[in-house]
């Protein structure tokens, strides 16, 4: 079936830091790929997207290479802010029907 | 703008109630969904649904009930039955295949 795994939290990262949350995902067919963030007493915010094998996707200096030869679609920014702590979902759509999500990573920056 | 609202935001159930978590959406979207979050955790979902008067069970339904008898409507109750509600539920809406969901802001349960 399909599942998403993400990488462990908490995440502690200094301000100005380099951010890498792994994702790694196993699905049939060719899923779209999401990266949500969420933060405190909040719902889900889409962060970015890719559709296709190599799309990036890219939002508020976050990026994501959607990669089909690893399965994977690693978060990446490379100078965090205390504004994004926060948590970041990992997830994979194949179809009309269900989203499926990864556990979540919680991220905090400190100054 | 566009969205989802929830309602209400905060909501107090008694022992042996039903309470029901609003969810409305004005994005045109087909499809709905309920998800539940406890503390530290992911979305686990509970119903969904593609269109009008009709929906399918999600991975935890038990103690849960919807309908649709509106596109941009799909309210939740949590029955009795639900021994453990205490919990932070989400609603998203999408309108096409393969693409993001939109989410609520979400309604946070707790038991009295």
């Amino acid at each position: 079936g399909n599942s998403v795994t993400q990488m462990e939290g908490p995440v502690t990262l200094s301000e100005e830091a380099f951010l890498t949350i792994n994702c790694t995902y196993t699905a049939t067919g060719y899923p779209s790929l999401f990266w949500y963030v969420q933060y405190p007493g909040e719902g889900l915010q889409l962060l970015l997207k890719a559709t296709k094998a190599d799309d990036k996707g890219s939002n508020k200096g976050f990026e994501a290479t959607y990669r089909k030869e690893t399965t994977s679609f690693h978060l990446e920014k490379g100078s965090v802010q205390v504004s994004d702590s926060a948590v970041y979902f990992c997830a994979l759509k194949t179809s009309y029907d269900k989203v499926i999500f990864g556990p979540g990573t919680s991220l905090s920056v400190i100054p | 703008d566009g969205g989802i609202t929830q309602s209400p935001k905060y909501l107090f159930r008694k022992e042996g109630q039903n309470v029901t978590l609003s969810c409305e959406q004005n994005l045109n979207h087909d499809a709905m969904y309920w998800y539940r979050q406890d503390p530290g955790q992911g979305l686990r979902l509970i119903y969904y649904s593609q269109i009008v008067n009709d929906f399918q069970k999600g991975d935890i339904a038990e103690g849960y009930s919807v309908s649709r008898e509106k596109k941009e409507s799909f309210p939740l109750t949590v029955t009795s039955a639900q021994k453990n509600p205490t919990a932070f539920y989400l609603c998203a809406s999408t309108g096409e295949p393969n693409q993001p969901q939109h989410f609520g802001d979400g309604t946070r349960l707790s038991i009295l």
